[in-house]
Order: structure tokens, then sequence, then C-alpha cells
């Protein structure tokens, strides 16, 4: 079966410091692989895509994320937290054809604190 | 920028009654989804419509139906609400089918009592 997974519930990070929120995949193919953030008491936002090329994709916010084949993973990353990027964060995959079907991973609590 | 727009942001319901939840989009989107959001399950796909009056089964179809009369509205009808469909209801458009960035409604909050 097709899965996405999100490994952490939360992930705790001093303001200033780095952050990587974790994702792996179990999709069959070429899969394209996005972010979404979810800020309180709102709809789903898009961060940022991996259709292909370069393994490392910039988004919005200054996040980035870094695609590992070898790995089946596309761990979300950011070189310095900022207090506004607590939120949740989606990760999610879709199968590389005209299947517009996308799985989401369980999703994963951001706290950056002050 | 697109806009998806919820009929409701909360909603309180009782067990038994039929339940509209609708959606519309204002980017000539051909993909429409509807998702339920849960704690600890992220997102799950109910169903979703890639053209006018067509429709796909999600992972958790059973339960609800859908419409799509119109490109724009996308409509989720729980034909006798249970309790366990309390939950976080979201809306998605995309333009294609693949690969495409899917843009959200600010979700409709169910509570069946």
């Amino acid at each position: 079966a097709q899965s996405v997974a999100q490994p952490e519930d939360q992930v705790n990070v001093a303001e200033g410091n780095p952050l990587t929120v974790k994702c792996t995949y179990s999709v069959s193919g070429n899969p394209y692989l996005f972010w979404y953030v979810q800020y309180p008491n709102r709809g789903l936002q898009f961060l940022l895509k991996y259709i292909t090329g370069d393994n490392l994709v910039k988004g919005s916010y200054g996040f980035e994320a870094e695609f590992n084949k070898s790995q089946t993973s596309f761990h979300l990353k950011k070189p310095s937290a900022l207090v506004s990027d607590s939120a949740l964060y989606f990760c999610a995959a879709q199968r590389d054809s005209s299947a517009s079907k996308i799985i989401f991973g369980s999703g994963t609590r951001l706290s950056i604190r002050p | 920028d697109v806009k998806v727009t919820q009929s409701s942001r909360y909603l309180v319901k009782r067990t038994g009654e039929k339940v509209f939840l609708e959606c519309v989009q204002d980017m000539d989107h051909e993909n429409m989804f509807w998702y339920r959001q849960d704690p600890g399950l992220g997102l799950r796909l109910i169903y979703f419509s890639y053209d006018v009056k067509m429709k796909e089964k999600g992972d958790i179809p059973e339960g609800y139906s859908v419409s799509r009369e119109k490109k724009e509205r996308f409509s989720l009808i729980l034909e006798s609400a249970s309790t366990n469909q309390t939950s976080m209801y979201l809306c998605a458009s995309s333009l294609l089918a693949g690969g495409d960035t899917q843009y959200f409604g600010p979700g409709t909050r169910l509570t069946v009592l």
C-alpha cells in the first residue's frame, strides 16, 4: 500500500536554530512530493514541491526540502527558525501519473520557542 | 490568488440528519477534493472530482456522497450523519491532475451529536 510517514508527532526548536521535519514515503515509481503548512484555524497552505531535477527544493517562508531517492525521504528544513513558523506541517506524495489522488502523512506539529 | 470557500466554519448537527457541505472555487480548476482531518491521522481523501458530473471514491467514501453540477462547486453530503463523522472537513482544488498544487479552503468543523 502507498503511504507517507512523518515519524515525529511534535518537533521543538529554539528560535534561531535550524529545524528539520522528517518525511519518508512508500509510493511506486517517481512520485511527486509536497509539503503543506496549516496555521491555527486556517486551511492548508502550499510550501513547496518536488517534481524532478535538483534534489534541493526551495519554497515559501525560507523553507527548503531535500529529496533523497535512495532513502525515500523528503525532509523539510530551515536554517534559522522563527516563532511564527510554529504550525502543523504535512508531507504528501502523489504517483507520477495523471492520477490526482494525493497521500498525506499524519502531520508534525512544529513548536518554536523564543 | 486562488480562493476556495466553504459554506460554514462550524456546524452542529444531530445524528441521522442529512448534512450538506458546500465548496466553491473561483479559479476554473478542473479537480476538486474533499478530505477529512483527524488528529494523528492526517488528511484522508473522501471523494474527488476531475470534471463536472464526474466523481471518484477516495480512501474513506463510506457514509458520504458528492455532487458536482457546476465546475466551481463541489458538495459533500452526509446522508445520515453519525457521531463518528464528527471531524474537520477540508475542500481543495487544483488545475492539473498530476503534480499540481492543491488549494485548500478554511475548513468546516462538523460536530454530530
